[in-house]
């Protein structure tokens, strides 16, 4: 199996632009989680969904970012619009069957936002 | 609140030794699960071990022990032969479920050097 996919790996934008992050979960795995991770906050867990519904979401940070699961092996993360301090870098992560279990982190995306 | 702690910014071992990284958790839930994952240099997270709060034995994968303390709360991981290649950023992560969720709450993180 390839892995969790994400892309773009690296993204470069400017205040106010809009930014979408992309994620191909594992085959098979029913759970899928976007994380983000920055020096100051750490890793954090943003939302994740369970058979492509979101379950919890309390971790957006606010109406800008959104996220959808429109079948089992995508994901998008967008942000809308972008602002410096969303600059991070952002994880996707898949499971066989929740946190009870391991989960499979993407190679991530690193946001710089200018 | 549940929390987790990591009280070790950083660590240096010689390759070849043993070394311990600490993590101590909080929480009031009888049933939870503890979890350490590694973050090399590259950025991948990658799973090395878990524990329930009800096994009876301490998780080994391979060259990795978890040190479970439960009266204490800690969750020390354990790893025997360093290689040059475990230096990374190590977290710990406890499972947290409540009514409307069921998530991973990590520590901040220990960087772990191997010198030679």
């Amino acid at each position: 199996d390839a892995g969790v996919i994400q892309s773009p790996r690296h993204e470069v934008t400017e205040m106010g632009q809009e930014v979408t992050l992309r994620c191909k979960p594992i085959s098979g795995h029913d759970y899928l989680f976007w994380y983000r991770q920055t020096m100051m906050r750490g890793l954090e867990l943003l939302i994740y969904f369970n058979n492509n519904v979101p379950i919890d979401d309390s971790g957006m940070p606010e109406d800008r970012f959104s996220a959808k699961m429109p079948n089992a092996s995508f994901s998008t993360l967008k942000i809308q619009p972008s602002e410096p301090r969303d600059s991070a870098v952002y994880f996707c992560a898949s499971s066989l069957a929740g946190t009870a279990y391991e989960q499979y982190f993407g190679p991530g995306t690193r946001l710089t936002v200018t | 609140a549940q929390k987790i702690t990591q009280t070790q910014p950083g660590m240096f071992v010689q390759e070849k030794e043993a070394v311990t990284l600490d993590c101590t958790y909080d929480t009031s839930d009888p049933s939870y699960g503890l979890f350490w994952y590694k973050q090399p240099s590259s950025g991948e997270m990658i799973f090395l071990i878990y524990q329930g709060s009800y096994d009876q034995q301490n998780a080994t994968e391979g060259r990795y022990s978890l040190n479970f303390q439960k009266a204490r709360k800690s969750a020390n991981l354990v790893i025997s032969a360093s290689q040059l290649g475990d230096s990374a950023m190590y977290f710990c992560a406890m499972r947290e479920v409540s009514y409307n969720t069921d998530k991973l709450i990590f520590g901040t993180g220990t960087r772990l050097q191997v010198f030679p």
